[in-house]
């Protein structure tokens, strides 16, 4: 069973206010570690790809982190702004299956 | 350069029909897959394919049938269609080799009476 577990599943914060989130899953079989927004109404979207325990990627304001070996990845926001509102889905591919959380709905008000 | 394309949008059933969810890629991708989408389970992966000739279930495949007759296409076919697969259906697809980054289809809403 591939169990991936997103927290929190629901995050408000202010305008300019950093925010992180967590991903946990599976240390075992262990091949990529996938993160996308989704906007509403829209179709889920890449942001990372993370494959090597230690991983840390970056895009713009958004950046995020990997530790294979205790199954965790943080996705970190800088400085939120509105247009970030969106659910923050991560992903954990074993090979060729590929599982997602519930995802974090992130609402950053004005 | 269409990418995943998914039809129809909407589609209302009653109990018993069956029907066929059409998706198509363009991008020569191997693996395809399909998500259901309720509220508070984000994406819950139905069944997958590698390739032509190739599927495998996902978490929640019953149901559910699948079958890639070629690399373009995976449609998903509801059987005898009940109330519990009222949701929203994803299709995405990837490269099986690198990171594999799925694209995903614009969704179609199933609601069964």
């Amino acid at each position: 069973i591939l169990n991936v577990e997103q927290s929190p599943q629901s995050l408000h914060v202010q305008e300019g206010d950093s925010t992180n989130f967590t991903c946990s899953f599976p240390s075992s079989n262990f091949y990529a570690l996938h993160w996308y927004r989704w906007e509403t109404a829209k179709s889920p979207e890449a942001l990372f790809v993370m494959t090597l325990n230690g991983d840390e990627k970056k895009k713009g304001r958004i950046s995020a982190t990997l530790n294979t070996k205790e199954g965790y990845s943080y996705l970190y926001i800088k400085g939120s702004q509105p247009e970030d509102s969106a659910t923050y889905l991560c992903a954990f591919r074993n090979n060729n299956d590929m599982r997602f959380g519930a995802g974090t709905r992130l609402t950053v008000k004005p | 350069n269409a990418g995943v394309t998914q039809t129809p949008k909407f589609q209302v059933l009653k109990t018993g029909q069956s029907m066929t969810l059409q998706c198509a890629q363009d991008m020569n991708h191997e693996y395809m897959s399909w998500y259901r989408q309720d509220p508070g389970m984000g994406l819950r992966l139905i069944h997958y394919s590698v390739g032509a000739g190739i599927t495998d279930q996902g978490e929640v495949p019953n149901g559910y049938n699948v079958s890639r007759s070629t690399t373009e296409d995976f449609p998903l076919r509801l059987l005898s269609a009940a109330p519990s697969q009222t949701s929203v259906y994803f299709c995405a697809s990837g490269a099986l080799s690198g990171a594999n980054v799925l694209t995903f289809g614009a969704g179609s809403r199933l609601t069964v009476l």
